[in-house]
């Protein structure tokens, strides 16, 4: 199995500009994870899905920030406008049987806000 | 906060010596999970150890777990400099989803 696999690996963008960021979980796994990592703040849980479904996106700083799942296979996290606080590293994770299991995290993308 | 803290924040040693990570949570947990994250990559999951455990071993890993102190601690023994990364301790309370401490960071010399 290849792992969770991110895109891209690097994104350098001016603020303002839409983001995307990209997951595909491990085959078979129902829960996939977003996560941001910083300096100040370590890695926080953005948002978590379960079977495609969004469970808790409490975690989601602001309406800048949507995630999706349109199938099991792909997850995309999107950020509409960004700006330079939103630089940071963004994780992807999967795990399966519950919530709380070992996870799988994918090599993250290095967001960069000008 | 149900995060866990990890101390000390950073370690260095040299090859050979012993690593001893400590991790202190808040409330009470499911499990307890150590990560270890090397420069510019993802997490990678070492160990899991649930709450009705007190130790547990991999490899040249031990973890312990004290309920009662809620604390526990991961041992990397004969480290290497391969072991260079930071460590992550991650707790689960209830049926939740697990909260990263934010890390020990651990140098391994020569």
């Amino acid at each position: 199995d290849a792992g969770v696999i991110q895109s891209p690996r690097h994104e350098v963008t001016e603020m303002g500009q839409e983001v995307t960021l990209r997951c595909k979980p491990i085959s078979g796994h129902d829960y996939l994870f977003w996560y941001r990592q910083t300096m100040m703040r370590g890695l926080e849980l953005l948002i978590y899905f379960n079977n495609n479904v969004p469970i808790d996106d409490s975690g989601m700083p602001e309406d800048r920030f949507s995630a999706k799942m349109p199938n099991a296979s792909f997850s995309t996290l999107k950020i509409q406008p960004s700006e330079p606080r939103d630089s940071a590293v963004y994780f992807c994770a999967s795990s399966s049987g519950d919530s709380y299991n070992e996870q799988f995290f994918g090599p993250g993308t290095r967001l960069t806000v000008l | 906060s149900q995060q866990g803290e990890e101390d000390p924040q950073a370690l260095s040693i040299q090859e050979g010596e012993n690593a001893t990570m400590n991790c202190s949570y808040k409330t009470s947990i499911n499990n307890l999970q150590w990560y270890r994250q090397n420069s510019g990559r993802g997490l990678v999951h070492l160990i899991l150890i649930r709450s009705n455990e007190r130790e547990k071993h991999s490899g040249r890993l031990r973890v312990t777990l004290d309920t009662s102190k809620k604390s526990s601690s991961l041992l990397i023994t004969a480290s290497r400099a391969a072991d260079t990364a930071s460590y992550f301790c991650a707790t689960v309370g209830g049926y939740s989803t697990l909260t990263f401490g934010k890390g020990t960071m651990l140098l391994v010399s020569p």
